[in-house]
């Protein structure tokens, strides 16, 4: 049964970091591209970043282009996004999920408020 | 990239069928075979229903079947059961200037 789990949710100021991690397993995670999406309360899906199976393409939502970083370490099956200079309207749950033309399976989301 | 459009609810009696038409444009729907679509029930992660436009995952009902014409995709329903009440997303490959990908606005389905 594939698993990802997310972590590194929680409340952040405005203008602050978080780390989000994402830890996978049983599933090849070194062949898969991984995205983050992302959901605001009561609204609704949101593309975040993507990166290829290997690190060599990553592409961002304008929304969080160059406050947010997507990167993966594949000896470790794990997938992050570090987000900078976060703003409220960043207030979501956040979801890992592995595919890369669409999302085959998803992890159940960490929420990340920012607030002061 | 504006996101992509869909109703934002339908309904229908157990066992009818139901359509949701997620509406793009030549950039994202209309250029690429690459539509899919996600169910997600309340509190729950998303789930996928049907990928590059008509392809059923393992597991999935075919009750769930999905097509595309020119810049819409839809998803239909067959037989309507009360555990298809949900809310609804496609997601097209857009790779324009803005956004890579993009998600439809949503749609609730209700089975009355």
């Amino acid at each position: 049964q594939v698993q990802l789990v997310e972590s590194g949710g929680g409340v952040v100021q405005p203008g602050r970091s978080l780390r989000l991690s994402c830890a996978a397993s049983a599933f090849t995670f070194s062949s898969y591209g991984m995205h983050w999406v992302r959901q605001a309360p009561g609204k609704g899906l949101e593309w975040v970043a993507v990166i290829s199976y290997d690190g060599s393409e990553i592409y961002y939502a304008d929304s969080v282009k160059g406050r947010f970083t997507i990167s993966r370490d594949n000896s470790k099956n794990t997938l992050y996004l570090q987000m900078n200079s976060l703003r409220a309207d960043d207030t979501a749950v956040y979801y890992c999920a592995s595919g890369y033309s669409y999302v085959v399976d998803w992890g159940q989301g960490t929420l990340v408020t920012v607030s002061s | 990239q504006s996101a992509l459009t869909q109703p934002a609810s339908v309904s229908g009696s157990p066992g009818q069928s139901i359509t949701i038409s997620c509406t793009g444009t030549s950039s994202d729907v209309g250029s690429y075979n690459l539509v899919s679509w996600y169910q997600q029930h309340p509190g729950k992660a998303p789930k996928l229903m049907i990928h590059e436009v008509s392809k059923r995952p393992s597991g999935v009902s075919s009750r769930f079947s999905g097509s595309k014409s020119g810049n819409t995709a839809s998803l239909t329903i067959s037989g309507l059961q009360a555990e298809d009440e949900a809310d609804y997303y496609c997601w097209s490959y857009a790779a324009t200037s803005t956004s890579f990908y993009v998600f439809g606005t949503g749609t609730k389905v209700t089975v009355l």
